[in-house]
Protein backbone atom coordinates (compact mmCIF):
# COMPACT_ATOMS: atom_id res chain seq x y z
CA UNK A 1 0.00 0.00 0.00
CA UNK A 2 1.20 3.41 -1.27
CA UNK A 3 0.73 5.86 0.73
CA UNK A 4 -1.00 9.53 -0.17
CA UNK A 5 -1.06 11.93 2.03
CA UNK A 6 -3.20 15.38 1.80
CA UNK A 7 -2.78 18.28 3.66
CA UNK A 8 -4.16 20.64 5.24
CA UNK A 9 -7.27 18.04 5.81
CA UNK A 10 -9.40 21.21 5.59
CA UNK A 11 -9.69 25.06 5.22
CA UNK A 12 -11.35 27.79 5.11
CA UNK A 13 -10.57 31.05 3.29
CA UNK A 14 -12.43 34.25 2.34
CA UNK A 15 -14.00 34.89 -1.18
CA UNK A 16 -11.05 36.30 -3.00
CA UNK A 17 -7.96 34.74 -0.87
CA UNK A 18 -5.80 32.41 -3.45
CA UNK A 19 -5.32 29.16 -1.39
CA UNK A 20 -2.84 25.85 -1.77
CA UNK A 21 -3.00 22.72 -1.05
CA UNK A 22 -0.22 19.61 -0.92
CA UNK A 23 -0.51 16.34 -2.07
CA UNK A 24 2.52 13.83 -1.16
CA UNK A 25 3.29 10.96 -2.81
CA UNK A 26 6.45 7.73 -2.77
CA UNK A 27 8.46 8.96 -5.51
CA UNK A 28 8.67 5.29 -6.46
CA UNK A 29 6.18 3.59 -9.04
CA UNK A 30 5.13 6.82 -10.56
CA UNK A 31 2.59 6.93 -13.65
CA UNK A 32 0.36 9.74 -13.32
CA UNK A 33 -0.69 12.11 -10.39
CA UNK A 34 -4.40 12.67 -10.49
CA UNK A 35 -6.41 15.83 -9.38
CA UNK A 36 -10.66 15.65 -8.44
CA UNK A 37 -12.91 17.81 -7.32
CA UNK A 38 -15.37 16.77 -5.14
CA UNK A 39 -19.04 18.20 -4.40
CA UNK A 40 -20.64 17.26 -1.74
CA UNK A 41 -23.17 14.56 -2.52
CA UNK A 42 -21.67 14.14 -5.84
CA UNK A 43 -19.06 12.04 -7.29
CA UNK A 44 -15.76 13.19 -7.92
CA UNK A 45 -14.97 14.95 -11.43
CA UNK A 46 -11.48 14.72 -12.94
CA UNK A 47 -9.51 18.13 -12.47
CA UNK A 48 -6.20 17.61 -13.75
CA UNK A 49 -3.75 14.11 -14.92
CA UNK A 50 -0.17 14.75 -14.71
CA UNK A 51 2.50 12.80 -15.70
CA UNK A 52 5.75 14.30 -16.05
CA UNK A 53 8.04 15.51 -13.29
CA UNK A 54 7.67 19.35 -13.65
CA UNK A 55 4.36 19.44 -14.91
CA UNK A 56 1.80 22.30 -14.21
CA UNK A 57 -1.55 22.74 -15.57
CA UNK A 58 -4.21 25.27 -15.64
CA UNK A 59 -7.49 25.19 -15.68
CA UNK A 60 -9.17 29.00 -15.06
CA UNK A 61 -8.53 30.14 -11.32
CA UNK A 62 -6.92 26.75 -10.63
CA UNK A 63 -3.90 25.06 -11.39
CA UNK A 64 -0.89 22.38 -10.38
CA UNK A 65 2.14 21.61 -10.47
CA UNK A 66 4.33 18.13 -9.97
CA UNK A 67 7.82 16.79 -8.72
CA UNK A 68 7.88 13.81 -9.05
CA UNK A 69 11.60 13.50 -7.43
CA UNK A 70 10.68 14.61 -4.34
CA UNK A 71 7.20 12.78 -4.40
CA UNK A 72 4.75 15.85 -4.22
CA UNK A 73 2.27 17.90 -6.06
CA UNK A 74 0.27 21.51 -5.04
CA UNK A 75 -2.79 22.69 -6.10
CA UNK A 76 -3.63 26.46 -6.07
CA UNK A 77 -6.61 28.06 -6.21
CA UNK A 78 -6.46 32.14 -7.20
CA UNK A 79 -8.91 34.31 -6.10
CA UNK A 80 -11.80 31.81 -4.49
CA UNK A 81 -15.34 31.75 -4.99
CA UNK A 82 -17.73 30.16 -2.97
CA UNK A 83 -18.75 27.50 -6.35
CA UNK A 84 -14.91 26.24 -5.43
CA UNK A 85 -15.86 25.15 -1.63
CA UNK A 86 -15.60 20.90 -2.05
CA UNK A 87 -12.99 18.59 -1.54
CA UNK A 88 -10.34 18.28 -3.84
CA UNK A 89 -8.78 14.70 -3.92
CA UNK A 90 -5.52 13.60 -5.62
CA UNK A 91 -4.46 9.97 -6.78
CA UNK A 92 -1.01 8.41 -7.26
CA UNK A 93 -1.81 6.02 -10.13
CA UNK A 94 1.15 3.20 -10.09
CA UNK A 95 -0.29 2.24 -13.78
CA UNK A 96 -2.11 -0.73 -12.03
CA UNK A 97 -3.82 0.61 -9.28
CA UNK A 98 -4.82 4.07 -8.29
CA UNK A 99 -4.39 5.47 -4.29
CA UNK A 100 -6.50 7.89 -3.37
CA UNK A 101 -5.26 10.61 -0.69
CA UNK A 102 -8.03 11.43 2.11
CA UNK A 103 -8.83 15.07 0.54
CA UNK A 104 -8.25 18.44 1.27
CA UNK A 105 -11.63 20.32 2.08
CA UNK A 106 -12.02 23.64 0.94
CA UNK A 107 -15.26 26.01 2.22
CA UNK A 108 -15.00 29.87 0.87
CA UNK A 109 -16.93 31.76 2.90
CA UNK A 110 -18.44 34.43 1.18
CA UNK B 1 -24.44 8.71 -22.60
CA UNK B 2 -24.83 7.70 -19.21
CA UNK B 3 -21.22 7.33 -18.15
CA UNK B 4 -21.20 5.21 -15.33
CA UNK B 5 -24.71 4.33 -13.60
CA UNK B 6 -25.01 2.96 -9.91
CA UNK B 7 -27.71 1.48 -7.89
CA UNK B 8 -29.21 1.66 -5.55
CA UNK B 9 -28.36 5.33 -4.48
CA UNK B 10 -29.21 4.46 -0.93
CA UNK B 11 -30.01 1.14 0.97
CA UNK B 12 -30.76 -0.05 4.81
CA UNK B 13 -29.91 -3.83 5.15
CA UNK B 14 -30.34 -5.93 8.43
CA UNK B 15 -26.84 -7.77 9.68
CA UNK B 16 -26.93 -10.74 7.92
CA UNK B 17 -28.84 -9.99 4.92
CA UNK B 18 -27.17 -10.14 1.34
CA UNK B 19 -27.31 -7.27 -1.43
CA UNK B 20 -26.00 -6.65 -4.47
CA UNK B 21 -24.74 -3.21 -5.39
CA UNK B 22 -25.41 -2.54 -9.28
CA UNK B 23 -22.62 -0.68 -11.34
CA UNK B 24 -23.51 -0.24 -15.52
CA UNK B 25 -20.87 1.73 -18.02
CA UNK B 26 -21.72 2.67 -21.75
CA UNK B 27 -18.07 3.77 -22.64
CA UNK B 28 -16.83 0.71 -23.14
CA UNK B 29 -14.11 1.05 -20.65
CA UNK B 30 -11.84 -2.25 -20.11
CA UNK B 31 -11.63 -1.37 -16.37
CA UNK B 32 -13.64 -1.48 -13.35
CA UNK B 33 -13.25 -1.00 -9.77
CA UNK B 34 -15.25 -0.87 -6.30
CA UNK B 35 -14.19 1.37 -3.86
CA UNK B 36 -15.61 2.38 -0.06
CA UNK B 37 -15.02 5.62 1.07
CA UNK B 38 -14.98 5.96 5.35
CA UNK B 39 -14.96 8.84 7.18
CA UNK B 40 -10.91 10.24 7.91
CA UNK B 41 -9.99 7.51 4.65
CA UNK B 42 -9.19 7.65 1.55
CA UNK B 43 -10.94 5.72 -0.87
CA UNK B 44 -10.05 2.13 -0.63
CA UNK B 45 -10.01 -0.34 -3.39
CA UNK B 46 -12.21 -3.47 -2.83
CA UNK B 47 -12.34 -5.29 -6.03
CA UNK B 48 -11.71 -4.32 -9.58
CA UNK B 49 -11.68 -5.92 -13.45
CA UNK B 50 -9.53 -5.40 -15.91
CA UNK B 51 -11.64 -6.58 -18.45
CA UNK B 52 -14.84 -9.29 -18.62
CA UNK B 53 -14.08 -12.40 -17.41
CA UNK B 54 -10.78 -11.26 -14.98
CA UNK B 55 -11.40 -10.02 -11.74
CA UNK B 56 -9.30 -9.26 -8.82
CA UNK B 57 -8.51 -8.31 -5.30
CA UNK B 58 -7.68 -4.93 -3.93
CA UNK B 59 -7.14 -4.02 -0.24
CA UNK B 60 -10.35 -4.47 1.33
CA UNK B 61 -11.59 -7.32 -0.31
CA UNK B 62 -13.25 -9.54 2.59
CA UNK B 63 -17.25 -10.17 2.71
CA UNK B 64 -17.27 -9.07 -1.04
CA UNK B 65 -17.95 -11.04 -4.29
CA UNK B 66 -17.74 -9.82 -7.53
CA UNK B 67 -18.34 -10.79 -11.26
CA UNK B 68 -17.71 -9.55 -14.57
CA UNK B 69 -19.84 -11.33 -17.44
CA UNK B 70 -20.09 -8.62 -19.34
CA UNK B 71 -18.03 -5.49 -20.60
CA UNK B 72 -20.61 -3.09 -19.24
CA UNK B 73 -21.53 -4.40 -16.11
CA UNK B 74 -19.54 -5.37 -12.61
CA UNK B 75 -21.72 -5.91 -9.86
CA UNK B 76 -20.31 -6.17 -5.96
CA UNK B 77 -22.32 -8.66 -3.47
CA UNK B 78 -22.19 -8.47 0.02
CA UNK B 79 -22.60 -12.10 0.95
CA UNK B 80 -23.34 -11.48 5.11
CA UNK B 81 -23.59 -7.69 5.45
CA UNK B 82 -21.69 -6.49 8.57
CA UNK B 83 -22.18 -3.09 10.48
CA UNK B 84 -18.67 -2.70 9.37
CA UNK B 85 -19.83 -2.59 6.06
CA UNK B 86 -21.68 0.71 6.60
CA UNK B 87 -19.79 3.23 3.84
CA UNK B 88 -20.23 4.69 1.04
CA UNK B 89 -19.63 2.96 -1.78
CA UNK B 90 -18.23 4.21 -5.40
CA UNK B 91 -17.69 2.45 -8.67
CA UNK B 92 -14.76 3.73 -11.17
CA UNK B 93 -13.75 3.00 -14.48
CA UNK B 94 -10.92 3.96 -16.88
CA UNK B 95 -10.44 2.69 -20.43
CA UNK B 96 -7.60 1.12 -20.32
CA UNK B 97 -5.60 0.09 -16.87
CA UNK B 98 -1.95 0.68 -17.23
CA UNK B 99 -2.78 4.48 -18.46
CA UNK B 100 -2.10 7.84 -17.56
CA UNK B 101 -6.14 8.03 -18.27
CA UNK B 102 -7.91 9.16 -15.20
CA UNK B 103 -11.39 7.36 -13.88
CA UNK B 104 -15.01 7.94 -14.17
CA UNK B 105 -16.97 7.86 -10.95
CA UNK B 106 -20.44 6.41 -10.20
CA UNK B 107 -22.27 8.75 -8.18
CA UNK B 108 -22.01 6.05 -5.12
CA UNK B 109 -24.08 4.18 -2.78
CA UNK B 110 -25.02 4.94 0.34
CA UNK B 111 -25.45 1.79 2.49
CA UNK B 112 -25.85 1.64 6.42
CA UNK B 113 -26.07 -1.67 7.82
CA UNK B 114 -27.81 -2.08 11.16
Amino acid sequence: ILNVEQSPQSLHVQEGDSTNFTCSFPSSNFYALHWYRWETAKSPEALFVMTLNGDEKKKGRISATLNTKEGYSYLYIKGSQPEDSATYLCAHNTGNQFYFGTGTSLTVIP
Amino acid sequence: NAGVTQTPKFQVLKTGQSMTLQCAQDMNHEYMSWYRQDPGMGLRLIHYSVGAGITDQGEVPNGYNVSRSTTEDFPLRLLSAAPSQTSVYFCATQPQTGTALGYTFGSGTRLTVV
